[in-house]
């Protein structure tokens, strides 16, 4: 069955810090891979995506992710954390299924940034 | 361009009534996604419509229940709410449903509190 795992509820850095968010997933083939940000009071906004090709993926914000099949994973990277980078993060797996298209969310890690 | 809107954003009811939630998606896509983001369990994917007709569920009871309209905006219909049900209700929409690369837009979402 599809599914994603965020192994960390949440994690602290300091601003200027380096960040990797980890994701794992499970599917059988080649999977659709997204990372979304949700700030307080806000909706979800797609960070990056991966489909197909260069496995390292880079994203909005300074943000960057890397598939890496051997491990099932899509980890979300940023060099220098903004306080501004304080929210929650998604990663989703999307698959082609009959009758279309789904995306299945992991948990969310939540992101706090210290001064 | 307009993104995906969502109405209320906010609102309270008690258990045992219904609650009806609205969404329009960004001009042109015609699936619609509800997702429900509850504390501490993250985004489980409710109900797809494309095109007018329900796709998938996930795994919700049959009270909680939805349509699309000629115009491909869409109401979710939660009858005899239960306190559980209180959360953050997210729509999203997208331009096709089979398509590879298919990427999904999120509205800022509904609050619904049952009392």
């Amino acid at each position: 069955a599809q599914s994603v795992t965020q192994p960390d509820i949440h994690i602290t850095v300091s601003e200027g810090a380096s960040l990797e968010l980890r994701c794992n997933y499970s599917y059988g083939a080649t999977p659709y891979l997204f990372w979304y940000v949700q700030s307080p009071g806000q909706g979800l906004q797609l960070l990056l995506k991966y489909f197909s090709g260069d496995t390292l993926v880079q994203g909005i914000k300074g943000f960057e992710a890397e598939f890496k099949r051997s491990q099932s994973s899509f980890n979300l990277r940023k060099p220098s954390v903004h306080w501004s980078d304080a929210a929650e993060y998604f990663c989703a797996v999307g698959a082609e299924r009959t009758g279309g298209f789904k995306t299945i969310f992991g948990a969310g890690t939540r992101l706090f940034v210290k001064a | 361009e307009a993104g995906v809107t969502q109405s209320p954003t906010h609102l309270i009811k008690t258990r045992g009534q219904q609650a009806t939630l609205r969404c329009s998606p960004i001009s042109g896509h015609t699936s619609v996604y509800w997702y429900q983001q509850a504390l501490g369990l993250g985004l489980q994917f409710l109900l797809w419509y494309d095109e007018g007709e329900e796709r998938n569920r996930g795994n919700f009871p049959p009270r909680f229940s939805g349509r699309q309209f000629p115009n491909y905006s869409s109401e979710l219909n939660v009858n005899a709410l239960e306190l559980e049900d209180s959360a953050l209700y997210l729509c999203a929409s997208s331009l096709a449903t089979g398509v590879r690369g298919t990427e999904a837009f999120f509205g800022q979402g509904t609050r619904l509190t049952v009392v």
